[in-house]
Protein backbone atom coordinates (compact mmCIF):
# COMPACT_ATOMS: atom_id res chain seq x y z
CA UNK A 1 0.00 0.00 0.00
CA UNK A 2 1.33 3.62 -1.10
CA UNK A 3 1.18 5.92 1.58
CA UNK A 4 1.51 9.70 0.64
CA UNK A 5 2.99 12.19 3.70
CA UNK A 6 2.30 15.64 3.94
CA UNK A 7 3.56 18.27 6.19
CA UNK A 8 2.44 20.48 7.44
CA UNK A 9 -0.90 19.68 8.39
CA UNK A 10 -1.25 23.28 9.40
CA UNK A 11 -0.33 26.34 8.75
CA UNK A 12 -1.48 29.88 9.55
CA UNK A 13 0.50 32.85 8.84
CA UNK A 14 -0.43 36.77 7.62
CA UNK A 15 -0.98 38.10 4.55
CA UNK A 16 2.68 38.47 1.94
CA UNK A 17 4.33 35.48 3.80
CA UNK A 18 6.06 32.74 1.68
CA UNK A 19 5.25 29.14 2.46
CA UNK A 20 6.01 25.79 0.64
CA UNK A 21 4.25 22.45 1.62
CA UNK A 22 5.44 19.24 1.41
CA UNK A 23 4.07 15.77 -0.57
CA UNK A 24 6.35 12.96 0.54
CA UNK A 25 6.19 8.79 -0.44
CA UNK A 26 8.16 5.72 -0.41
CA UNK A 27 6.74 4.68 -3.79
CA UNK A 28 8.00 6.32 -7.36
CA UNK A 29 4.95 8.72 -8.49
CA UNK A 30 3.89 8.19 -11.95
CA UNK A 31 2.33 10.89 -11.82
CA UNK A 32 1.56 13.93 -9.02
CA UNK A 33 -1.51 15.76 -8.79
CA UNK A 34 -1.74 18.94 -6.33
CA UNK A 35 -5.36 20.20 -5.71
CA UNK A 36 -7.35 23.17 -3.41
CA UNK A 37 -9.93 22.31 -1.33
CA UNK A 38 -12.75 24.42 0.37
CA UNK A 39 -15.08 23.13 3.03
CA UNK A 40 -17.85 21.12 1.67
CA UNK A 41 -16.83 21.30 -1.65
CA UNK A 42 -14.38 19.14 -4.05
CA UNK A 43 -10.96 19.52 -4.96
CA UNK A 44 -10.14 22.00 -8.01
CA UNK A 45 -7.25 20.81 -9.62
CA UNK A 46 -4.38 22.94 -9.76
CA UNK A 47 -1.45 21.61 -11.61
CA UNK A 48 -0.36 17.83 -12.68
CA UNK A 49 3.29 17.01 -13.18
CA UNK A 50 4.72 13.62 -14.65
CA UNK A 51 8.66 13.75 -15.17
CA UNK A 52 11.45 13.88 -12.74
CA UNK A 53 12.53 17.37 -12.06
CA UNK A 54 9.62 19.17 -13.47
CA UNK A 55 8.89 22.87 -12.05
CA UNK A 56 5.49 24.33 -12.63
CA UNK A 57 4.22 27.84 -12.34
CA UNK A 58 0.58 29.21 -11.90
CA UNK A 59 0.57 32.60 -11.27
CA UNK A 60 2.41 33.06 -6.94
CA UNK A 61 2.59 29.30 -7.53
CA UNK A 62 5.59 27.11 -7.71
CA UNK A 63 5.27 23.03 -8.09
CA UNK A 64 8.32 20.96 -8.09
CA UNK A 65 8.45 17.60 -8.90
CA UNK A 66 11.75 15.68 -7.40
CA UNK A 67 14.37 13.84 -9.31
CA UNK A 68 13.28 10.63 -8.23
CA UNK A 69 9.66 11.33 -8.37
CA UNK A 70 9.00 10.41 -4.36
CA UNK A 71 8.59 14.09 -3.40
CA UNK A 72 6.95 17.30 -4.70
CA UNK A 73 6.56 20.47 -3.07
CA UNK A 74 4.19 23.80 -3.16
CA UNK A 75 5.46 26.71 -3.07
CA UNK A 76 3.26 29.81 -2.63
CA UNK A 77 4.83 33.69 -2.74
CA UNK A 78 3.29 36.28 -0.98
CA UNK A 79 0.24 34.60 -0.08
CA UNK A 80 -3.71 36.21 0.27
CA UNK A 81 -6.50 35.57 1.67
CA UNK A 82 -7.88 34.12 -1.14
CA UNK A 83 -5.06 31.48 -0.62
CA UNK A 84 -6.75 29.91 2.42
CA UNK A 85 -7.98 26.40 2.17
CA UNK A 86 -6.77 22.56 2.32
CA UNK A 87 -3.85 21.51 -0.09
CA UNK A 88 -4.07 18.34 -1.03
CA UNK A 89 -1.55 16.23 -3.12
CA UNK A 90 -2.23 12.86 -5.17
CA UNK A 91 -0.19 10.24 -6.65
CA UNK A 92 -0.38 8.04 -9.05
CA UNK A 93 1.87 4.82 -9.25
CA UNK A 94 2.66 2.45 -11.64
CA UNK A 95 0.48 -0.27 -12.30
CA UNK A 96 -2.52 1.88 -10.98
CA UNK A 97 -1.77 5.14 -12.38
CA UNK A 98 -5.43 6.29 -12.07
CA UNK A 99 -5.99 4.91 -9.03
CA UNK A 100 -5.29 8.41 -7.11
CA UNK A 101 -3.66 8.34 -3.63
CA UNK A 102 -4.17 11.39 -1.57
CA UNK A 103 -2.16 12.59 1.63
CA UNK A 104 -4.22 14.16 4.46
CA UNK A 105 -3.29 17.75 3.21
CA UNK A 106 -2.20 20.70 4.88
CA UNK A 107 -4.88 22.98 5.72
CA UNK A 108 -3.58 26.64 5.29
CA UNK A 109 -4.97 30.20 6.36
CA UNK A 110 -3.78 32.96 5.24
CA UNK A 111 -4.91 36.13 7.75
CA UNK A 112 -4.84 40.11 7.43
CA UNK B 1 -18.06 24.67 -20.70
CA UNK B 2 -19.71 22.58 -17.81
CA UNK B 3 -17.57 20.60 -15.47
CA UNK B 4 -18.47 17.65 -13.48
CA UNK B 5 -21.60 17.45 -11.99
CA UNK B 6 -23.50 15.93 -9.19
CA UNK B 7 -26.74 15.15 -7.77
CA UNK B 8 -27.88 15.06 -4.91
CA UNK B 9 -26.02 17.67 -3.16
CA UNK B 10 -27.24 16.35 0.49
CA UNK B 11 -28.99 13.54 1.04
CA UNK B 12 -29.71 11.80 4.42
CA UNK B 13 -30.58 7.88 5.08
CA UNK B 14 -31.32 5.43 7.90
CA UNK B 15 -28.60 2.41 8.87
CA UNK B 16 -29.47 0.19 6.44
CA UNK B 17 -31.05 1.46 3.55
CA UNK B 18 -29.36 1.95 0.16
CA UNK B 19 -28.40 5.19 -1.66
CA UNK B 20 -27.53 6.03 -5.26
CA UNK B 21 -25.49 8.93 -6.24
CA UNK B 22 -25.27 10.26 -9.43
CA UNK B 23 -22.61 12.08 -11.61
CA UNK B 24 -21.94 13.50 -15.14
CA UNK B 25 -18.70 14.07 -16.84
CA UNK B 26 -17.05 16.93 -17.55
CA UNK B 27 -17.48 17.10 -21.57
CA UNK B 28 -14.97 15.11 -23.96
CA UNK B 29 -14.07 12.94 -20.57
CA UNK B 30 -15.16 9.42 -20.87
CA UNK B 31 -13.27 7.94 -17.14
CA UNK B 32 -15.50 8.12 -14.10
CA UNK B 33 -13.96 7.44 -10.77
CA UNK B 34 -15.48 7.69 -7.30
CA UNK B 35 -13.76 8.74 -3.99
CA UNK B 36 -15.26 8.48 -0.45
CA UNK B 37 -13.71 11.80 1.99
CA UNK B 38 -14.44 11.40 5.67
CA UNK B 39 -14.21 14.58 7.60
CA UNK B 40 -10.47 15.62 8.15
CA UNK B 41 -9.34 13.57 5.80
CA UNK B 42 -8.42 13.53 2.59
CA UNK B 43 -10.49 11.50 -0.42
CA UNK B 44 -9.95 7.61 -0.78
CA UNK B 45 -10.30 5.89 -3.63
CA UNK B 46 -13.53 3.69 -4.11
CA UNK B 47 -13.34 2.25 -8.08
CA UNK B 48 -13.44 3.60 -11.46
CA UNK B 49 -15.28 3.50 -14.83
CA UNK B 50 -14.16 3.28 -17.99
CA UNK B 51 -16.31 1.86 -20.98
CA UNK B 52 -18.96 1.03 -18.98
CA UNK B 53 -17.61 -1.53 -16.96
CA UNK B 54 -15.23 -1.41 -13.53
CA UNK B 55 -11.16 -1.09 -14.30
CA UNK B 56 -10.30 -0.22 -10.94
CA UNK B 57 -11.23 -0.66 -7.20
CA UNK B 58 -10.11 0.10 -3.48
CA UNK B 59 -10.47 -1.31 -0.25
CA UNK B 60 -14.43 -1.01 -0.70
CA UNK B 61 -16.78 -3.56 0.27
CA UNK B 62 -19.28 -5.44 -2.10
CA UNK B 63 -22.17 -2.94 -0.61
CA UNK B 64 -19.98 -0.32 -2.70
CA UNK B 65 -20.96 -1.17 -6.66
CA UNK B 66 -21.40 1.29 -9.48
CA UNK B 67 -22.26 1.90 -13.37
CA UNK B 68 -21.17 3.69 -15.83
CA UNK B 69 -23.74 4.41 -19.07
CA UNK B 70 -23.43 4.97 -22.70
CA UNK B 71 -23.05 8.45 -22.35
CA UNK B 72 -20.39 8.48 -19.66
CA UNK B 73 -22.27 9.12 -16.67
CA UNK B 74 -22.09 7.38 -13.87
CA UNK B 75 -23.75 6.05 -10.66
CA UNK B 76 -22.17 4.46 -7.26
CA UNK B 77 -24.97 2.45 -5.07
CA UNK B 78 -24.57 1.22 -1.44
CA UNK B 79 -25.97 -0.90 0.20
CA UNK B 80 -27.27 -1.64 3.69
CA UNK B 81 -26.12 1.65 4.98
CA UNK B 82 -23.46 2.12 8.22
CA UNK B 83 -23.44 4.90 10.10
CA UNK B 84 -19.40 4.82 9.36
CA UNK B 85 -20.47 5.83 5.57
CA UNK B 86 -21.48 9.30 6.47
CA UNK B 87 -18.61 11.11 4.36
CA UNK B 88 -18.34 13.40 1.28
CA UNK B 89 -18.12 11.66 -2.10
CA UNK B 90 -16.87 12.50 -4.49
CA UNK B 91 -16.82 11.62 -8.40
CA UNK B 92 -13.88 13.09 -10.42
CA UNK B 93 -13.67 12.41 -14.29
CA UNK B 94 -10.88 12.42 -16.85
CA UNK B 95 -10.00 11.11 -20.32
CA UNK B 96 -8.45 7.83 -20.50
CA UNK B 97 -5.49 9.27 -22.26
CA UNK B 98 -4.33 11.24 -19.27
CA UNK B 99 -6.52 9.02 -16.77
CA UNK B 100 -4.72 10.59 -13.81
CA UNK B 101 -5.31 13.82 -14.32
CA UNK B 102 -8.76 14.12 -12.80
CA UNK B 103 -11.40 17.30 -12.27
CA UNK B 104 -13.60 16.87 -9.57
CA UNK B 105 -17.58 17.56 -9.18
CA UNK B 106 -18.78 19.38 -5.75
CA UNK B 107 -19.68 16.15 -4.19
CA UNK B 108 -22.91 14.30 -1.90
CA UNK B 109 -23.07 14.40 1.21
CA UNK B 110 -24.61 11.70 2.55
CA UNK B 111 -25.16 11.03 6.10
CA UNK B 112 -26.47 8.42 7.68
CA UNK B 113 -28.27 8.43 11.11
Amino acid sequence: TQLLEQSPQFLSIQEGENLTVYCNSSSVFSSLQWYRQEPGEGPVLLVTVVTGGEVKKLKRLTFQFGDARKDSSLHITAAQPGDTGLYLCAGGFTGTASKLTFGTGTRLQVTL
Amino acid sequence: DAGVTQSPTHLIKTRGQQVTLRCSPKSGHDTVSWYQQALGQGPQFIFQYYEEEERQRGNFPDRFSGHQFPNYSSELNVNALLLGDSALYLCASSYTGRAYEQYFGPGTRLTVT
